[in-house]
């Protein structure tokens, strides 16, 4: 099965820095890449998500990036703010699968 | 609308009990996912329904565990004479349709206290 790998585990940064959160995945028929924010008590909720079609995807403040050969995607968030603290998942699913295969969670601190 | 629910939102139970958590997919969605939070870690895949499809139940991790699901509607997981490693947060999603791309929606989940 799929193996997902994320680092870091914590990352704090200051406000209006960049945070970089990366992942590996182990099983080259995977071709969905989504990312789920959870903040404290809360259900994890989709921010971005990328196909292995492409190799970036934006919006706004946050930008995904895919390299297949590698095997990694990373999450990258500009000019954070207080609010993107939370818990950070990135995920993968292999085709015809539809199930999810998580990473262990990235927790962001933006420091004010 | 409403989301996914899930009830109860705690459960403390005593080793050796069996318990039974709730989910409510959102109206309409066909596709309906059981997954297990342990502290500080990623969501873990239990269980899989799809319509009247048989369930992908790759992601239980023993025979104590089992889920149902009615139609397209509410689902159950049970987990029989509960143990300490159970005590977790279980997470029900629900997307519209099956398939790579769609999103799930999750719940708020259901902490598990096995003392």
């Amino acid at each position: 099965g799929e193996n997902v790998e994320q680092h870091p585990s914590t990352l704090s940064v200051q406000e209006g820095d960049s945070a970089v959160i990366k992942c590996t995945y182990s099983d080259s028929a995977s071709n969905y890449f989504p990312w789920y924010k959870q903040e404290l008590g809360k259900r994890p909720q989709l921010i971005i998500d990328i196909r292995s079609n492409v190799g970036e995807k934006k919006d706004q403040r946050i930008a995904v990036t895919l390299n297949k050969t590698a095997k990694h995607f990373s999450l990258h968030i500009t000019e954070t703010q207080p609010e993107d603290s939370a818990v950070y998942f990135c995920a993968a699913s292999i085709k015809g699968a539809n199930n999810l295969f998580f990473g262990t969670g990235t927790r962001l601190t933006v420091i004010p | 609308g409403a989301g996914v629910s899930q009830s109860p939102s705690n459960k403390v139970t005593e080793k050796g009990k069996d318990v039974e958590l709730r989910c409510d997919p959102i109206s309409g969605h066909t596709a309906l996912y059981w997954y297990r939070q342990r502290l500080g870690q990623g969501l873990e895949f239990l269980i899989y329904f799809q319509g009247n499809s048989a369930p992908d139940k790759s992601g239980l991790p023993s025979d104590r565990f089992s889920a149902e699901r009615t139609g397209e509607s509410v689902s159950t997981l049970t987990i029989q004479r509960t143990q300490q490693e159970d005590s977790a947060v279980y997470l029900c999603a629900s997307s519209l349709n099956s398939g790579t791309y769609n999103e799930q929606f999750f719940g708020p989940g259901t902490r598990l206290t096995v003392l």
